[in-house]
């Protein structure tokens, strides 16, 4: 059966600092990946998403970045935070485009001070 | 461009009770639509999905509808229980294109 991961849970860092969530699926292969932001009383918002490796589709300008260097692992960056960058991160994946539930991890909460 | 839209954004009801949740969309273009239920601090996790060829799905206590000439789904909850309290999301996958997500509705069953 198929399970994601993300690590870690949860993160406090300092304005400035930099940023790295990571995202692994297991039991799938070649599946289309997915970054969102959950913010505090609001609806998804979806950042990034990859249908292959190296492949990477930004959806909203911002300090962040994402980057897929091997098929199943999906990782999101950031140079120098911003409190606005404050959220809960979701990854989610799905086989294909069309007609596919897509199945999420289970979250990392970043809180930046 | 798609937006999502569910009411009402918050529901408290005592157990036992059945339920209906909303959402609504602007373009009835759509793939298929999906519900989605959000423990607080967790991940989403998939409900109900309905393809655009389909009117309806059923899972357990749980029946969601497609209408999409009027841009619109339900989701009803027959006999809700303490353990069905979340946050309900509804999402939209336009033709080719990735899902838009609705605001969610925050449900409690009290007991």
């Amino acid at each position: 059966s198929q399970t994601i991961h993300q690590w870690p849970a949860t993160l406090v860092q300092p304005v400035g600092s930099p940023l790295s969530l990571e995202c692994t699926v297991e039991g799938t292969s070649n599946p289309n990946l997915y970054w969102y932001r959950q913010a505090a009383g609001r609806g998804l918002q979806l950042l990034f998403y990859s249908v292959g490796i190296g492949q990477i589709s930004s959806e909203v300008p911002q300090n962040l970045s994402a980057s897929r260097p091997q098929d199943r692992q999906f990782i999101l960056s950031s140079k120098k935070l911003l409190l606005s960058d404050s959220g809960f991160y979701l990854c989610a994946w799905r086989t294909g485009m069309n007609q596919e539930t897509q199945y999420f991890g289970p979250g990392t909460r970043l809180l930046v001070l | 461009k798609q937006e999502v839209t569910q009411i009402p954004a918050a529901l408290s009801v005592p157990e036992g009770e059945n339920l209906v949740l909303n959402c609504s969309f602007t373009d009835s273009a759509i793939y298929n639509l999906q519900w989605f239920r959000q423990d607080p601090g967790k991940g989403l996790t998939s409900l109900l999905l309905i393809q655009s060829s389909q009117r309806e799905q059923t899972s357990g206590r749980l029946n969601a509808s497609l209408d999409k000439s009027s841009g619109r789904s339900t989701l009803y909850i027959a006999a809700s229980q303490p353990g069905d309290s979340a946050t309900y999301l509804c999402a939209v996958q336009p033709g080719g294109q990735n899902f838009v997500f609705g605001p969610g509705t925050r449900l409690s069953v009290l007991p």
